[in-house]
């Protein structure tokens, strides 16, 4: 079984600061773990992804996460926040043998001026 | 490039109608998945198609049905629709099941019941 746990449904940063979103991750075979983000109204577009190989995983608008085995974290994070970044993230799990992706609950990102 | 395509992608029916909504995959993609998504809610699994065979299923009701034809697009069928229906309705589509890749989102279907 596999299940998502992304702490704090809302988190606020101030323009030019520090994005930390977080996500934890349970799986009982290896996991695929994504970022995917979702502006309102919007499909879900993918941020970035972990799969195989290196852990720091760098995606699209500056995000990158890190895989950590030993936490089961893939924390998502961007150096200096952006007004654009506001909008919904969602981590997810896939896993081999398995068809379909499991989301955590969300987390709202709001960009302060 | 291509993407997933959902049709409709607004639909108002009132309580115990039936919907239909169609989802074309990204070319040479084998799988499609059905999320809804509550408003405020994450996106929850219904249902997913790999080489047209039903491949897993969550918590689809059992007046949802859903099934992946030849070309490989999808249809999901709702039946005796209630209000707690209306959602957004996402399929999307990736290679292998997901091995190693992503899943591909379209733009929803928001689905009013009324």
């Amino acid at each position: 079984a596999q299940s998502v746990t992304q702490l704090g449904s809302h988190v606020s940063v101030s323009e030019g600061a520090l994005v930390l979103l977080r996500c934890n991750y349970s799986s009982s075979v290896p996991p695929y773990l994504f970022w995917y983000v979702q502006y309102p109204n919007q499909g879900l577009q993918l941020l970035l992804k972990y799969t195989t190989g290196a852990t720091l995983v760098k995606g699209i608008n500056g995000f990158e996460a890190e895989f950590k085995k030993s936490e089961t974290s893939f924390h998502l994070t961007k150096p200096s926040a952006h007004m654009s970044d506001a909008a919904e993230y969602f981590c997810a799990v896939t896993g081999s043998g398995t068809y379909k992706y499991i989301f955590g609950t969300g987390t709202r990102l709001k960009v302060l001026a | 490039a291509a993407g997933v395509i959902q049709s409709p992608r607004h639909l108002i029916k009132e309580k115990r109608e039936t919907a239909t909504l169609k989802c074309y995959p990204i070319p040479r993609h084998d799988t499609v998945y059905w999320y809804q998504q509550g408003p405020g809610q994450d996106p929850q699994f219904l249902i997913s198609f790999y080489e047209k065979m039903q491949s897993d299923k969550g918590s689809i009701p059992d007046r949802f049905s859903a099934q992946q034809f030849s070309d490989y697009h999808s249809e999901l069928n709702m039946s005796s629709l209630e209000l707690g229906d209306s959602a957004l309705y996402f399929c999307a589509s990736s290679l292998e099941g997901g091995m190693n890749t992503e899943a591909f989102f379209g733009q929803g279907t928001r689905l009013t019941v009324v």
